[in-house]
């Protein structure tokens, strides 16, 4: 089974420029998370959705940060403009519907990441 | 809320040598926990999980037991080898926490020959 796809696996960019990241999540998976690990701050949740719909955004930095999920098995994370502190690398993942009630159905499967520099 | 404390690290070992990472974690609701290894360049990988008290994870020769009393679960691997080298992150996901991983800091281990 194909895991959880993301792109572009790296990107170096400008400042300022705008930065659009991809995610396919596992098929029949129906939440779906993006997460930014910096060596500072660790491992942040940004977003999560449940069945397409944004469930808590509590994580995302700020406005120039938006996440949409249009269907099923396709989510973007967007930054406009972009700044060197967005230098990160990011992670989307997917999951399971936790109330099948499937003891595996609450593991959360990583996809490889998008390294970003911001420059 | 949910958090999860994991020992700093980085934890530098010789080969062969019996590795135990430290987990605590406090939580609302019943959570499960999980070990994920990051590799470097790579993305998280799943390790082991349990998800009720006194369940033990293991895989890859790595094992945690999910301790209830002490709120904690430590990885351990009885003999390490120089692939082991990585990032090892805590995690645990409760009703409570609203269904989303809450991690640890990570732990990076050294394996050297």
């Amino acid at each position: 089974d194909a895991g959880v796809i993301q792109s572009p696996r790296h990107e170096v960019t400008e400042m300022g420029q705008e930065v659009t990241l991809r995610c396919k999540p596992i098929s029949g998976h129906n939440s779906l998370f993006w997460y930014r690990q910096t060596m500072m701050r660790g491992l942040e949740l940004l977003i999560y959705f449940n069945n397409n719909v944004p469930i808590d955004d509590s994580g995302m930095p700020e406005d120039r940060f938006s996440a949409k999920m249009p269907n099923a098995s396709f989510s973007t994370l967007k930054i406009q403009p972009s700044e060197p502190r967005d230098s990160a690398v990011y992670f989307c993942a997917s999951r399971l519907p936790v109330d099948r009630g499937v003891v595996s159905g609450n593991t959360i499967y990583f996809g490889e990441g998008s390294w970003l520099t911001v420059v | 809320g949910n958090s999860v404390t994991q020992m700093e690290g980085p934890v530098t070992l010789s080969e062969e040598a019996f590795l135990t990472i430290n987990c605590t974690y406090t939580a609302t609701g019943y959570p499960s926990l999980f070990w994920y290894v990051q590799y470097p360049g790579e993305g998280l990988q799943l390790l082991l999980k349990a998800t009720k008290a006194d369940d033990k994870g293991s895989n890859k020769g790595f094992e945690a037991t999910y301790r209830k009393e002490t709120t904690s679960f430590h990885l351990e691997k009885g003999s390490v080898q120089v692939s082991d080298s990585a990032v090892y992150f805590c995690a645990l996901i409760s009703t409570g926490g609203g269904n989303k991983l809450t991690f640890g800091t990570g732990t990076q281990l050294k394996v050297e020959l």
